[in-house]
């Protein structure tokens, strides 16, 4: 079965300050891995997408890394902004001949002033 | 670009009432999807359409939710008869095909209340 866990859970962190969200995956095969940020209320709007080929990719401060070997991701956010406060989910898609999205639950991010 | 567009925005409906949320993907967008994201959860996909023809809804409880998609752009998603735990954002996407790589653009969602 296709699974996208991410940790923490939720997150709270001062202004200016930087984090880290992981996202480990068990996706078979494993086509792309997206993060999204989804705003109170609103639909998802991605961040990142990256192959398998692909082990870095940066937006802005949002720097999104991908160990394929060990079916691990992580999004980093630097000098954080009360604008980043969302909730952050993982996505991963399946190749094949039935190309399907996997999603995490997501992390809440709070960031406070 | 107009994005992928949803309504009603909200709706509060009591248990055993019927309701109905339409979506209209952006222009051009073969591809169109339903997920059900409970709170605190990860959106769950529903049903997910390829122009017209449904391509999974293998998670879609079918005695009480159906959707259509006609003519290949918008599309209904109808739950009857609602249960409380049917309760969450219901949200559509669409994307230019389904295909890897292919970015899927979020409608804002319709929140759905069940009493």
């Amino acid at each position: 079965k296709n699974q996208v866990e991410q940790s923490p859970q939720s997150l709270i962190i001062l202004e200016g300050k930087n984090c880290t969200l992981q996202c480990n995956y068990t996706v078979s095969p494993f086509s792309n891995l997206r993060w999204y940020k989804q705003d109170t209320g609103r639909g998802p709007v991605s961040l990142t997408i990256m192959t398998f080929s692909e082990n870095t990719k940066s937006n802005g401060r949002y720097t999104a890394t991908l160990d394929a070997d060990t079916k691990q991701s992580s999004l980093h956010i630097t000098a954080s902004q009360l604008s980043d406060s969302a909730s952050y989910i993982c996505v991963v898609s399946s190749g094949g001949s039935n190309y399907k999205l996997t999603f995490g639950k997501g992390t809440l991010l709070t960031v406070n002033p | 670009e107009a994005g992928v567009a949803q309504s009603p925005r909200y709706k509060i409906i009591e248990k055993r009432q019927s309701v109905a949320f339409w979506c209209n993907p952006i222009s051009g967008h073969a591809t169109l999807y339903w997920y059900q994201q409970i709170l605190g959860q990860g959106p769950k996909l529903l049903i997910q359409f390829q122009n017209n023809g449904v391509v999974d809804d293998s998670q879609l409880p079918k005695d009480r939710f159906s959707a259509e998609r006609l003519k290949g752009v918008d599309s209904t998603l109808k739950i009857q008869p609602a249960k409380l735990e049917d309760s969450a954002v219901y949200l559509c996407a669409s994307s230019p095909r389904a295909l890897r790589n292919t970015e899927a653009f979020f409608g804002q969602g319709t929140r759905l209340t069940v009493v």
